[in-house]
Parts: C-alpha cells; sequence; structure tokens
C-alpha cells in the first residue's frame, strides 16, 4: 500500500522566516505529487503539482514554491513567510496508473506569527 | 458561480440515521467524482470514486451521480459516532491530473 510521510506535523513560525516542508513517498513508484493548502471554512486549494523529477506547475502565484529532486520527494518552501501563509499543509500522491487514487498525508499545521 | 458547491453544514444527525451528503458543479467536463472522509487534524482519506451516472455501493456507503443535474451524493446507512468528521466532495475532469474539491460537509453523529 502507499504512504506519504510528512513532517513536522506543526510548525510556528515568525513571518518573514524561511520554510522548507517536506513529503516522501512509499510503495508506488513515478507517482504524480501534489501540495495543497486548508484554510479554514475554504476547503481544499492545490498550490502545486508534479508528473515527474524536476517537472512543477503551479496553481496559485505566490510566495511559495515546489521542487521535486528524488521520484518519491516532494518539496515545499519559501524564503520569506507571510501571516497568511498559515493553514494545513497536504501532501497527496496518486500512483502511476491508478487514476483518480490520490491519497493524503497526514499534513503539517503551520502557524505564522 | 464556483465549479464546485457543497453544503458546509454542520450537519447533526442521531446514530442510526440515514445520512445525505449532496455537491453540485456547473462544469459538464467533470468525468470522475469521488468522496474523501477527513478526521479532525487528519489528512482526507479516499472513500469511493465512480466515473458514471448511477449507484455505487461499498459496505454502508453509497455514491450517487447524475450527470444530467450535475449533482453527486453520498449516503451513509446505519451511521455511526466514528461516522463523525468532514465529507469532502471531488471531481476530475477528462485527462487532467488535477482534483477540485468542494468545502466539505461537517457532519457530527449523535450516540
Amino acid at each position: 500500500s502507499q504512504t506519504i510521510h510528512q513532517w513536522p506535523a506543526t510548525l510556528v513560525q515568525p513571518v518573514g522566516s524561511p520554510l522548507s516542508l517536506e513529503c516522501t513517498v512509499e510503495g508506488t513508484s513515478n507517482p504524480n505529487l501534489y501540495w495543497y493548502r486548508q484554510a479554514a471554512g475554504r476547503g481544499l486549494q492545490l498550490l502545486f503539482y508534479s508528473v515527474g523529477i524536476g517537472q512543477i506547475s503551479s496553481e496559485v502565484p505566490q510566495n511559495l514554491s515546489a521542487s521535486r529532486p528524488q521520484d518519491r520527494q516532494f518539496i515545499l518552501s519559501s524564503k520569506k513567510l507571510l501571516l497568511s501563509d498559515s493553514g494545513f499543509y497536504l501532501c497527496a500522491g496518486e500512483p502511476w496508473g491508478g487514476y483518480n487514487e490520490q491519497f493524503f498525508g497526514p499534513g503539517t499545521r503551520l502557524t505564522v506569527l | 458561480q464556483k465549479e464546485v458547491e457543497q453544503d458546509p453544514g454542520p450537519l447533526s444527525v442521531p446514530e442510526g440515521a440515514i445520512v445525505s451528503l449532496n455537491c453540485t458543479y456547473s462544469n459538464s467536463a467533470f468525468q470522475y467524482f469521488m468522496w474523501y472522509r477527513q478526521y479532525s487534524r487528519k489528512g482526507p482519506e479516499l472513500l469511493m470514486y465512480t466515473y458514471s451516472s448511477g449507484n455505487k455501493e461499498d459496505g454502508r456507503f453509497t455514491a450517487q451521480v447524475d450527470k444530467s443535474s450535475k449533482y453527486i451524493s453520498l449516503f451513509i446507512r446505519d451511521s455511526q459516532p466514528s461516522d463523525s468528521a468532514t465529507y469532502l466532495c471531488a471531481m476530475r475532469k477528462g485527462g487532467s491530473e488535477k482534483l477540485v474539491f468542494g468545502k466539505g460537509t461537517k457532519l457530527t453523529v449523535n450516540p
């Protein structure tokens, strides 16, 4: 079975500080990978997705970026956090050939103060 | 008009009740329909997905799609307190890598 690991589970960061959230996938190769943000009352917002190493599609122009240095590793970064970056960040994966079977990690709750 | 609309609730029912959760959508290009369950402070988990209009059953859960009305439903029979969670509908256009999610409906099943 496929598993997504995310860390840390919670994070409190000051405004203007950098951010790096990492996501790794087990149990599948060549997955599509996704970063979502979930804010209260706003549902899941797709931030980035990747169909392969080094291939990143951005959905929302903002101060966040993503990278995929390895097949099963997906990283979300920021050089300077804003208050509005607070939220619940979820990494998701979709196995190669497993169309419509998107599975999620446990999430990272980020609070920017 | 948003692509996917979902009543956020909250919805509160007694144990054993039949629960009906619904989403509407505006874009007829959506071909695949999913339901996720999300417990508080956890990642969503896939419950069911369907492609064609009609019903799909899995245990106490039934997913229903009506493409002509652009309306999907999730029914939960014999609801249990452990079903208390937020339920998210999601949809996908053919050939797209992206899901579009509803905002979720928060369900509480009272013992």
